[in-house]
């Protein structure tokens, strides 16, 4: 009974570098979201992305991040040209149904900048 | 948007006590309120959630209860442990599915 599965748990990247994180939802699901967490603060929402569509990402900054879902595979966060603003933990979610569903989350990548 | 205030962000109490968390939200288009447990270093763990059409659920030593007219709802934690000891968060969202969060509250029960 796997849960959602991310990776790296901890990335460290150099100012300018691309930073890539995967998601793989819990079996079954097909919704998948992305938030992002600063140091003492709360879960801000990103991006909700069904298998190969974007349905919501007005949470994500226009600029050098984008997401995907493919057919086949996790889903991706791609972090272009880091910056130091963009340490943080990275949380995905996983849900079954598209509606006021149950979101489970995996436990992160912690996403630092040099 | 929707803006979701919770209150207290730390909260100590004595083991065997209740705690008791509480979360504001400002569109009444919100029909979901889960609650979250995050442990150190973990991701949010789901642990109660309330939909809009009920008034209260309970769950063992956990309870949630909901006021829509005056759009609060709050987290009640009985018989606490030490095991409580973690970061809560609640959570407003309507049919978009984009939850919007509160800023945490830090519980840590004293044994």
């Amino acid at each position: 009974n796997a849960g959602v599965m991310q990776n790296p748990r901890h990335l460290v990247r150099r100012r300018g570098q691309e930073a890539r994180l995967r998601c793989s939802p819990m079996k079954g699901h097909s919704h998948v979201y992305w938030y992002r967490q600063l140091p003492e603060e709360g879960l801000k929402f990103m991006v909700y992305l069904q298998k190969e569509n974007i349905i919501d990402e007005s949470g994500m900054p226009k600029e050098r991040f984008s997401a995907e879902f493919p057919k086949e595979g996790p889903s991706i966060l791609r972090i272009q040209q880091v910056v130091r603003g963009d340490s943080a933990a990275y949380f995905c979610a996983s849900s079954s149904l598209g509606v006021a569903r149950e979101q489970y989350f995996g436990p992160g990548t912690r996403l630092t900048v040099t | 948007g929707e803006n979701v205030e919770q209150h207290p962000s730390t909260l100590s109490v004595q083991e065997g006590d209740s705690a008791v968390i509480k979360c504001t939200y400002s569109d009444s288009a919100s029909n979901y309120f889960p609650w979250y447990k995050q442990e150190l270093g973990k991701g949010p763990q789901l642990i109660i959630d309330i939909r809009s059409n009920v008034g209260e659920k309970k769950d063992q030593r956990i309870a949630v209860t909901l006021n829509k007219t005056a759009k609060h709802f709050s987290l009640h934690i009985t018989e606490t442990q030490p095991e409580d000891s973690a970061v809560y968060f609640c959570a407003a969202s309507e049919k978009s599915n984009q939850f919007y969060f509160g800023t945490g509250t830090s519980l840590t029960v004293i044994p």
